[in-house]
């Protein structure tokens, strides 16, 4: 079946640094979700990109949909403390006769002391 | 509008014990599912229903059950625990489908002794 891959598992930034986690389907996507999960917390939805090439951004968070809808990414201009947590990507495949939605391992962002 | 809500917060279990996660939304959103999410594995489909009387399985369904007796309510049953089962269960809900934005509940956290 399809298979959504995440990386990097961790990435330690200073706070100020940027922060990139990529996504990649084995299989074309219709759509690709991004999700935020703050320690403890559970995930909450960012947003979902649907058109190839696409590109949107929430203040310093920017993100992409590759051309042939198999890899997104999700990048972070100058990190701050309130960015902690654990970023999940998600796209959906066909499952008996319904969608359902296939998560990358997620890629956790920790801001070093 | 309380969103998902999910009860209890924490629990821990003997193995061998059953017990029932609880899970509403108010929301009249007509799916719903439950997640399991262990270190490193992202989240895994455990039961889903596309509405009141209708439940099906996903990814990792042995060990558990579900019914649906209502739009509002979408309870987990852990039929005989096991230490395999110690993790941090997400209900979640959406308007009607599992490849659409996911709205999720707080969490339980279960340890399997």
């Amino acid at each position: 079946g399809q298979q959504v891959m995440q990386i990097p598992q961790y990435q330690h930034v200073q706070e100020g640094e940027d922060f990139t986690t990529y996504c990649n389907s084995s299989t074309t996507l219709s759509n690709i979700q991004w999700y935020k999960q703050r320690p403890g917390g559970h995930p909450v939805f960012l947003i979902q990109l649907v058109k190839s090439g696409e590109v949107k951004k929430q203040k310093r968070l920017t993100f992409q949909f590759g051309e042939a809808k198999k890899n997104s990414s999700l990048h972070i201009t100058a990190t701050q403390t309130t960015d902690v947590g654990t970023y999940f990507c998600a796209g959906p495949e066909r499952a008996k006769s319904n969608y359902q939605l296939i998560w990358g391992a997620g890629t956790k962002l920790i801001i070093k002391p | 509008n309380a969103g998902v809500t999910q009860t209890p917060k924490f629990q821990v279990l003997k193995t061998g014990q059953s017990m029932t996660l609880q899970c509403a939304q108010d929301m009249n959103h007509e799916y719903m599912s439950w997640y399991r999410q262990d270190p490193g594995m992202g989240l895994r489909l455990i039961h889903y229903s596309v509405g009141a009387g209708i439940t099906d399985q996903g990814e990792v369904p042995n060990g558990y059950n579900v019914s649906r007796s209502t739009t509002e309510d979408f309870p987990l049953r852990l039929l005989s625990a096991a230490p395999s089962q110690t993790s941090v269960y997400f209900c979640a809900s959406s308007y009607s489908g599992g490849a659409e934005t996911q709205y999720f509940g707080p969490g339980t956290r279960l340890l399997v002794l």
